[in-house]
């Protein structure tokens, strides 16, 4: 089985201001890594995903991430952040075996100041 | 790119009646889609797998005969909230499968659910 943590449960960040969401996952079976957004009351929009080769990922909104194997940590991180990137941010892991069951994070709210 | 629509997006209905969510894939043919719950301030935790033609696939602790579940076409699922209580109050999101490979996967944009 795999697990997922997200060491933070909210990140308050002023704008313009880098950040850094933090997930460690736990699994006995190879992983693909992947991390949502999800704005309020709305859906997951996908962020980025780390399948294979090169361990960092650029995804959609300047967002990147770094797949660390040896820490099993996936660490998402923004240079500059702006306030419409406040939400909800999950990461999720899904077994390279069973392409039918994320298992996702707890879940970091993003909270960007003016 | 692939859409999935989840409708309606908000209802509130009355303890004991039933509600059925729509989750539809707009441009492409889902065999498998896939229900989730999420409590308020936590994640989401998969409720069952939805297969076109065939029963769903529940995970375990979850209520078949509460949340009922029909794949009856490749571009329709639909949950059903039966004899809905206030606990049943929550955010669910539908899932599809485009196909499947690791990429492709879409999700709705959620039904928030409210029993009063």
């Amino acid at each position: 089985a795999q697990s997922v943590t997200q060491l933070d449960s909210q990140v308050p960040v002023f704008e313009e201001a880098p950040v850094e969401l933090r997930c460690n996952y736990s699994s006995s079976v190879s992983v693909y890594l992947f991390w949502y957004v999800q704005y309020p009351n709305q859906g997951l929009q996908l962020l980025l995903k780390y399948l294979s080769g090169s361990t960092l990922v650029k995804g959609i909104n300047g967002f990147e991430a770094e797949f660390n194997k040896s820490q099993t940590s996936f660490h998402l991180r923004k240079p500059s952040v702006h306030i419409s990137d406040t939400a909800e941010y999950f990461c999720a892991v899904r077994s390279l075996y069973n392409f039918n069951k994320f298992y996702f994070g707890s879940g970091t709210k993003l909270n960007v100041k003016p | 790119g692939a859409v999935v629509s989840q409708h309606p997006s908000r209802v509130i209905c009355k303890s004991g009646t039933s509600v059925k969510i729509e989750c539809r894939s707009l441009d492409f043919q889902a065999t498998t889609m896939f229900w989730y719950r999420q409590f308020p301030k936590q994640s989401l935790m998969l409720m069952a797998t939805s297969n076109e033609g065939s029963k769903a696939t529940y995970e375990q602790g979850v209520e078949k005969d509460k949340f009922l579940i029909n794949h009856a076409s490749l571009t329709l699922s639909t949950l059903t909230v039966t004899s809905a209580h206030p606990e049943d109050s929550s955010f669910y999101i539908c899932s599809a499968s485009i196909d499947r490979s690791v990429y492709g996967y879409t999700f709705g944009s959620g039904t928030r659910l409210t029993v009063v």
